[in-house]
């Protein structure tokens, strides 16, 4: 198993679309993280769960919603998103949270919004 | 608010050649990483430094700290095809908040 796998790896959806993303580590690490990437913007964190509590989320639309089932599980539901919100959305992971900064990151999920 | 400024923001260069990228800030890091990211792929890490003054070797690339943990380098050597990519540096300050340069696009072409 490869250390953190995303699907889908792309997505098109309409505005009022729902669906999920989901990621899922294999490292036994206890932190996970979504990001947003969007071309020519710094790498956004979005949300950070550790031990599967929720401890950071950046300012966030509703639209956007995380769940974080169990240390190895991380979704990100979406729904009525904008064309604005079409990015490269990658999963990661560390060992712990805030601790030597290295993370491990999936592939991403390529989202185009229609 | 914490920046990292990473410069240049894009580099095309030909095979062989050598480079050089920047991260500086104002602002001391416990630790610094360098990602590569490839084309439809996440950001792979590539090494850690966080001593002041350290360097890190990594075959043709080497890595530098500043002295004052406010900074870093990459150089590459000889640049091959396969470096292409986007590098990332990305800091990590004393209260494990994560701080993202913009990256560098490096182009190297055969």
């Amino acid at each position: 198993e490869t250390g953190v796998t995303q699907t889908p790896r792309h997505l098109v959806m309409g505005m009022t679309n729902k669906k999920s993303l989901k990621c899922e580590q294999h490292l036994g690490h206890n932190a996970m993280y979504w990001y947003k990437q969007s071309a020519k913007k710094p790498l956004e964190l979005m949300f950070v769960y550790s031990l599967e509590e929720r401890v950071e989320n950046n300012s966030v639309p509703s639209r956007f919603s995380p769940e974080c089932p169990n240390s190895s599980h991380l979704f990100l539901h979406l729904h009525t998103l904008q064309p604005e919100d079409s990015a490269l959305y990658l999963c990661a992971s560390s060992p712990i949270w805030r601790g030597s900064g290295e993370q491990y990151f999936g592939p991403g999920t390529r989202l185009t919004v229609t | 608010t914490q920046l990292l400024e990473q410069s240049p923001q894009f580099l095309s260069i030909q095979e062989g050649e050598n480079l050089t990228v920047y991260c500086n800030s104002s602002s001391v890091f416990s630790s610094l990483q360098w990602y590569r990211q490839e084309p439809g792929e996440g950001p792979v890490l590539l090494v850690t430094v966080v001593t002041g003054g350290e360097v890190k070797k990594l075959k043709r690339l080497t890595f530098q700290f500043g002295d004052a943990r406010k900074d870093s380098s990459l150089h590459i050597t000889a640049a091959q095809p396969g470096d292409t990519g986007l590098y990332l540096c990305v800091g990590s300050s004393n209260t494990g908040k994560l701080i993202f340069g913009q990256g560098t696009t490096l182009q190297v072409k055969p």
